[in-house]
Parts: structure tokens; C-alpha cells; sequence
């Protein structure tokens, strides 16, 4: 059975911090992408990424980033933590970009920004 | 865009009811559909999916039959049990630009009473 796993479940942070998410993943899947869920607004798409050193834009970029350094590790970085960045941040995997394969999620990290 | 809409919830039902989840969605090309579950305080996980027209997933007692001619993906359960109570997300995997980008709708919360 594929296993993502993220880092943290809970984290608390204080504005203004750098803030690293981290999400590793151990069937050797292509894709990896970072989602936020907020309640009514379902899951939205922050970045995602095909393959090592590369990275798209999903639908809310701004105010985080993404490395992709090893093909089973995905980060989300907050530059500069803000308040409205309160969220549950979910990682996932897939196998390739090239099918349409389920995602595998992670359980998650519910960050508080204070 | 692809996009996906799900009937807004709660849904709430006693026991042994009759459960159906509508989801249609908007796509070009033939996406692949899924129905994934998030228990509470856990990351979704697959619950079954369909990759063509008339296609039929099931799954744990849920099925939900890919519906080209009306866009439809709902999901049914003949007799719900109280561990159903989660939140059930509709998604689709449409190919944009050469690579299959997932897209969800925003989550139907699934509350079953004994």
C-alpha cells in the first residue's frame, strides 16, 4: 500500500515565521501536489509537482512555495506566515502524469498561525 | 475549466437508509471519476471510481455509474451504517496540457443517526 506521510499533525506558528510542510511518500510516484481545505471551500490546489526540481502553480500560489529536491519528497514553504494561512494542508501522490491514477493522500497538518 | 458540483450537505440519515450523494461535473475530453472519503481527522482515501462512460465503481456497499449523457457521477449506498458519517468528495482527472490535473468539488458531510 502506497504511504504519504506528512511531518507534523499539529503546528503552531506566529506570524511573520518561515514555515516548512513536509510530505514524503514511499511508492516512487511521479506527482506530488499540496492541497489547503477550509470548511465550504473543499479541497484547493497550492502547487504541484511531476518530477524532481520541478513545480507548477495550482490555483492559490501566493504566499508559499515548493521544493522538490528527491522524487519521494514534497515541502511547502510559507515565506512569511499570515494569520488567513490558518488551515489543514493535505499532501498527495500519484503515479504519473500521464494517466489517470487515484491520489493518495497524507492525514494531513492543521496549521495554526497565531 | 474542468469542475466539479456536489450537492451541498449535511446530509443526515437514520441507520439503514437509502444514501444518494448527486455529483455532476464539466469537463472536456473523458475524465476519469472518483469518489473519495475523509473520515475525521484523516486524509481522503479512495473510495471507487469509473474511467469511462457507463463504467460502474463500488466499493464497501457504495456504487456510483459514470453518466456521459448527463455529466453524472452519484454516488448510492442501500443501507447506510453510522461508520459512514464522513465527508464524501466527487473528483475528476481531465487531461490539460499534456498531464492529468485533478479537480474536486467542495465536500458532502455524510452524518448517519442510529
Amino acid at each position: 500500500d502506497v504511504k504519504v506521510t506528512q511531518s507534523s499533525r499539529y503546528l503552531v506558528k506566529r506570524t511573520g515565521e518561515k514555515v516548512f510542510l513536509e510530505c514524503v511518500q514511499d511508492m516512487d510516484h511521479e506527482n506530488m501536489f499540496w492541497y489547503r481545505q477550509d470548511p465550504g471551500l473543499g479541497l484547493r490546489l497550492i502547487y504541484f509537482s511531476y518530477d524532481v526540481k520541478m513545480k507548477e502553480k495550482g490555483d492559490i500560489p501566493e504566499g508559499y512555495s515548493v521544493s522538490r529536491e528527491k522524487k519521494e519528497r514534497f515541502s511547502l514553504i510559507l515565506e512569511s506566515a499570515s494569520t488567513n494561512q490558518t488551515s489543514m494542508y493535505l499532501c498527495a501522490s500519484s503515479l504519473t502524469a500521464h494517466s489517470n491514477q487515484p491520489q493518495h493522500f497524507g492525514d494531513g497538518t492543521r496549521l495554526s498561525i497565531l | 475549466g474542468d469542475s466539479v458540483t456536489q450537492m451541498e450537505g449535511p446530509v443526515t440519515l437514520s441507520e439503514e437508509a437509502f444514501l444518494t450523494i448527486n455529483c455532476t461535473y464539466t469537463a472536456t475530453g473523458y475524465p476519469s471519476l472518483f469518489w473519495y472519503v475523509q473520515y475525521p481527522g484523516e486524509g481522503l482515501q479512495l473510495l471507487l471510481k469509473a474511467t469511462k462512460a457507463d463504467d460502474k465503481g463500488s466499493n464497501k456497499g457504495f456504487e456510483a455509474t459514470y453518466r456521459k449523457e448527463t455529466t453524472s457521477f452519484h454516488l448510492e449506498k442501500g443501507s447506510v451504517q453510522v461508520s459512514d458519517s464522513a465527508v464524501y468528495f466527487c473528483a475528476l482527472s481531465g487531461l490539460s496540457g499534456g498531464s492529468y490535473i485533478p479537480t474536486f468539488g467542495r465536500g458532502t458531510s455524510l452524518i448517519v443517526h442510529p
